[in-house]
């Protein structure tokens, strides 16, 4: 049983396209986060859910949207592709607001915008 | 502010020896936790080992264990009888009391050499 699955794993599409990416958790954490990371593997936290509440909003451009229909789903939607957008994008998800909390990670959305 | 340095980008190790791989952070808060994550070739994040800031004795998990110097603020991980298959990308990470977020250092590439 995957704990944190993502869709797709591969994403190929041209500049201008929007697209969506679905991450799902079993795990029955309250807490999920979408991270992007760049081709220096630099890891950047992007947005937070808990409990289908966005609480964590970093500087992200307006053209990507999360959205969490219940805890258990967290989607990340992309409008209007920029070539910078190219990226791995980890879906992750945890339980408690404490320290001891680990965060478990999906298998990652490599995207590509040509 | 609150940060996590890792200064090494790259490391090499002969299979069967011992490596450290350091991590230093920034924070006044007294209430943390820390984490080590390895990320493979194949591109998962998978969860190593986790080290509070008031626990008492450093962490370990099989051949995995967290040198941790509170005064330092240092969380080293410390791999022994490296294997092959421990070549990866390394990163340490923090969460900090009260707090969703987690924040990563920019990660060290480790080589076991056969």
């Amino acid at each position: 049983d995957t704990a944190v699955s993502q869709t797709p794993k591969y994403l190929v599409t041209q500049m201008g396209n929007d697209k969506s990416i679905k991450c799902e958790q079993n795990l029955g954490h309250d807490t999920m986060y979408w991270y992007k990371q760049d081709s220096k593997k630099f890891l950047k936290i992007m947005f937070s859910y808990n409990n289908k509440e966005l609480i964590i909003n970093e500087t992200v451009p307006n053209r990507f949207s999360p959205k969490s229909p219940d805890k258990a789903h967290l989607n990340l939607h992309i409008n209007s592709l920029e070539l910078g957008d190219s990226a791995v994008y980890f879906c992750a998800s945890s339980q408690r607001r404490d320290i001891t909390d680990t965060q478990y990670f999906g298998p990652g959305t490599r995207l590509t915008v040509l | 502010a609150q940060k996590i340095t890792q200064t090494q980008p790259g490391m090499f190790v002969q299979e069967k020896e011992a490596v450290t791989l350091d991590c230093t952070y920034d924070t006044s808060d007294q209430s943390y936790g820390l984490f080590w994550y390895k990320q493979p070739s194949s591109g998962e994040m998978i969860f190593l080992i986790y080290q509070g800031s008031y626990d008492e004795q450093n962490a370990t998990e099989g051949r995995y264990s967290l040198n941790f110097q509170k005064a330092r603020k240092s969380a080293n991980l410390v791999i022994s009888a490296s294997q092959l298959g421990d070549s990866a990308m390394y990163f340490c990470a923090m969460r900090f009391s009260g707090t969703y977020k987690y924040i990563f250092g920019t990660g060290t590439r480790l080589k076991v050499l056969a």
